[in-house]
Parts: structure tokens; sequence; C-alpha cells
């Protein structure tokens, strides 16, 4: 047990479905983030939320909404995906204000776009 | 791209020290040495980090050269349950601001019994 809790563990979806993925921490952290792991490639950065403020996006495309409201949730919302979308879809939370604290994963979310 | 290399796969006998190296080669000042692993179907757990002075933890030892250079993880006991590919990061010093970790490939430790 991390702390941090991703739901659903796997998710099917069909490339017009909208859905999203959730993502809750118990650590009293202030920042949270989006990575995205695909088949043998490594974790990529998505997006990071601090205090509640998206201060990162990587680039990502706009069919990946990512949502904070509040500083222990963070959603990802995805619409009109594309097979190259299939992925592990991982969250993480940190407390920064504290120099140097490492980040805390939830087990991610299993996509499949059919 | 990701400032550490490290081997790609390694051996170790279950209950033998498993030493597992990573190259940092232009590290900077302010910038520690992070280790996570992963599980097959699990998310990165973090194992240890430092500066310059070697760490010890429950889970692990954490080696790092005087030149900062290079490092190693060592795994005092492996069992079973240590198979996984371990990750070897930087990052600057965050100053209090939140900022995402670079993962590279790592090292597919696998422990024999």
């Amino acid at each position: 047990e991390t702390g941090v809790t991703q739901t659903p563990r796997h998710l099917v979806m069909g490339m017009t479905n909208k859905k999203s993925l959730k993502c809750e921490q118990h650590l009293g952290h202030n920042a949270m983030y989006w990575y995205k792991q695909s088949a043998k490639k490594p974790l990529e950065l998505m997006f990071v939320y601090s205090l509640e403020e998206r201060v990162e996006n990587n680039s990502v495309p706009s069919r990946f909404s990512p949502e904070c409201p509040n500083s222990s949730h963070l959603f990802l919302h995805l619409h009109t995906l594309q097979p190259e979308d299939s992925a592990l879809y991982l969250c993480a939370s940190s407390q920064e204000g504290r120099d140097n604290q490492p980040q805390h994963f939830g087990d991610g979310t299993r996509l499949s776009i059919l | 791209d990701a400032k550490t290399t490290q081997p790609t796969s390694m051996d170790c006998a279950e209950g033998r020290a498993a030493n597992l190296p990573c190259n940092h080669s232009t590290i900077s000042g302010n910038e520690y040495v992070y280790w996570y692993r992963q599980i097959h179907s699990q998310g990165p757990q973090y194992i240890i980090h430092g500066l310059k002075n070697n760490e010890t933890n429950e889970m692990a030892s954490l080696i790092i050269t005087e030149d900062r250079k290079s490092s190693t993880l060592i795994l005092p006991h492996a069992t079973l349950r240590d198979t996984a590919v371990y990750y070897c990061i930087v990052r600057e010093s965050s100053g209090g601001g939140a900022d995402g970790l670079t993962f590279g490939k790592g090292t597919h430790l696998i422990i024999q019994p």
C-alpha cells in the first residue's frame, strides 16, 4: 500500500468513447503527477500539478485533459483516443516545499484502446 | 534524455548482495541521485536517495563515489521478491517546486533461486 490509489486498474475503451482515470492520495501531499508508460519505453511525464495548479504540460495531446479539484484527487479525462495511447498510466504524489522528498506512485491504470 | 547509464540486466543469487551500478558523469552539484524499482504490474517504488554521502535505510544502501560521477545501489540479502527493474535517476534539488522525474530504461535485476 503506497498511499496512492488509482482506479480503475484496467480499462478497455473504443476510440470514440469518453472515460476518466482517477487518482487519490492519502499522504497529505501537495503535488500530483501523471506519467505514461508504453510497452518497451521508459516512463514519460505528462502533467504536474502543484497546489492544485498545473505547472507542467509535457506536450501532451489535447485528447488527454487533466483535472485536479483538490490536493488529494487527480483525474485524467480521455476522449477520442488512438491505439498508440494504449499504455500504463501512473499517478504519483509528493510533498513539495520540503526539499528532495520522493514521489510516491500508484499501481497505475492499464488502458487498452480498441 | 535520461542523465544516467545503467546495465540493461543483471543476475544475482538469492541470499547474496545485489550491487547495481549507475553512471551519472554529468551530474551537477545540486542534483541528487534517486533509486526506484518497478515490480511487474506495479508502479515504481521509491528506495533511497542521496547527494554525496553514503545512505542506508531498511531497504538498501547507496554508495556514491567521491567525484559523484557514479553510484551503486546495494541490496544486502537479495530475495526472489527483489526481482524488478531498478531505475537510477538524477534530479535537481527542487527548491520547493514540483518537478517530474526523468526515467531511463533501468536495470532488470533477476534474482535466481
